[in-house]
C-alpha cells in the first residue's frame, strides 16, 4: 500500500533563516506531487505540483520553492523565511494523469511557525 | 478560472443529519471529491462522484450532485462528535490538479 511522510512534523524558525521540509511517497511511481499552505482556519492553498523529475510548476509566486531530486521525494525551501510564511504545509500526492480518478493523498502536514 | 465554494461553518446537534454544500463554476469538471481534515492533521479522502452520476451512497454519507446548477452536497446521517472536522469539497477536470474549496467547520454538540 501506498503510504506519504512529511516531516518535520514542527517547526519553529526564526525570520530570515533557510528552510527545507521534504516529502516522501512509498508504494507508488512516478505520482504526481503537491505543496499546499494552509494558514490558521483558511482553505489550502496550491503552491508547486510536479509530474516528474525535475518538473516543478509554481502557482503563487512567492519566498518558496520546491524540488524534485528524486521520483518519490518533494522538498519545499525557502532562503529566507518571513513572518507570512507560517502556516500548515501539506504535501500530497496522486497518481499520474489518466490513471485513477485523480484523487490526492495527503500526509501529516508540518506546523511551521516564523518568529 | 475555476472556483469552488463552501458555507464556512455549520453546528448541528447530535444524533441528526449534516448537510454540507458546496458550488463549483468548472462546468467540465469530471470528478467532484468531499475530504475531511481533522484538527491538526492531513485530510482525508471520504467519498468521491463521477460527474455523471446524480447521488452515492457509502455508509453514513450521501453526495448530491445538481450538474445543472454545479451544486455538490454532503449528507451525513446520524451526526457523532467524531464527524466535527473541517470538510473540503474539490473539483478536478482532465488536469492534474484538484481545486479545493474554502472548507467549512463542521461542529457537533451533544
Amino acid at each position: 500500500s501506498q503510504t506519504i511522510h512529511q516531516w518535520p512534523a514542527t517547526l519553529v524558525q526564526p525570520v530570515g533563516s533557510p528552510l527545507s521540509l521534504e516529502c516522501t511517497v512509498e508504494g507508488t511511481s512516478n505520482p504526481n506531487l503537491y505543496w499546499y499552505r494552509q494558514a490558521a482556519g483558511r482553505g489550502l492553498q496550491l503552491l508547486f505540483y510536479s509530474v516528474g523529475i525535475g518538473q516543478i510548476s509554481s502557482e503563487v509566486p512567492q519566498n518558496l520553492s520546491a524540488s524534485r531530486p528524486q521520483d518519490r521525494q518533494f522538498i519545499l525551501s525557502s532562503k529566507k523565511l518571513l513572518l507570512s510564511d507560517s502556516g500548515f504545509y501539506l504535501c500530497a500526492w496522486s497518481a499520474p494523469k489518466g490513471q485513477g480518478i485523480h484523487e490526492q493523498y495527503f500526509g501529516p502536514g508540518t506546523r511551521l511557525t516564523v518568529t | 478560472g475555476e472556483d469552488v465554494e463552501q458555507s464556512l461553518f455549520l453546528s448541528v446537534r447530535e444524533g441528526d443529519s449534516s448537510v454540507i454544500n458546496c458550488t463549483y463554476t468548472d462546468s467540465s469538471s469530471t470528478y467532484l471529491y468531499w475530504y475531511k481534515q481533522e484538527p491538526g492533521a492531513g485530510l482525508q479522502l471520504l467519498t468521491y462522484i463521477f460527474s455523471n452520476m446524480d447521488m452515492k451512497q457509502d455508509q453514513r454519507l450521501t453526495v448530491l450532485l445538481n450538474k445543472k446548477d454545479k451544486h455538490l452536497s454532503l449528507r451525513i446521517a446520524d451526526t457523532q462528535t467524531g464527524d466535527s472536522a473541517i470538510y473540503f469539497c474539490a473539483e478536478s477536470s482532465w488536469a492534474d490538479k484538484l481545486i479545493f474549496g474554502t472548507g467549512t467547520r463542521l461542529q457537533v454538540f451533544p
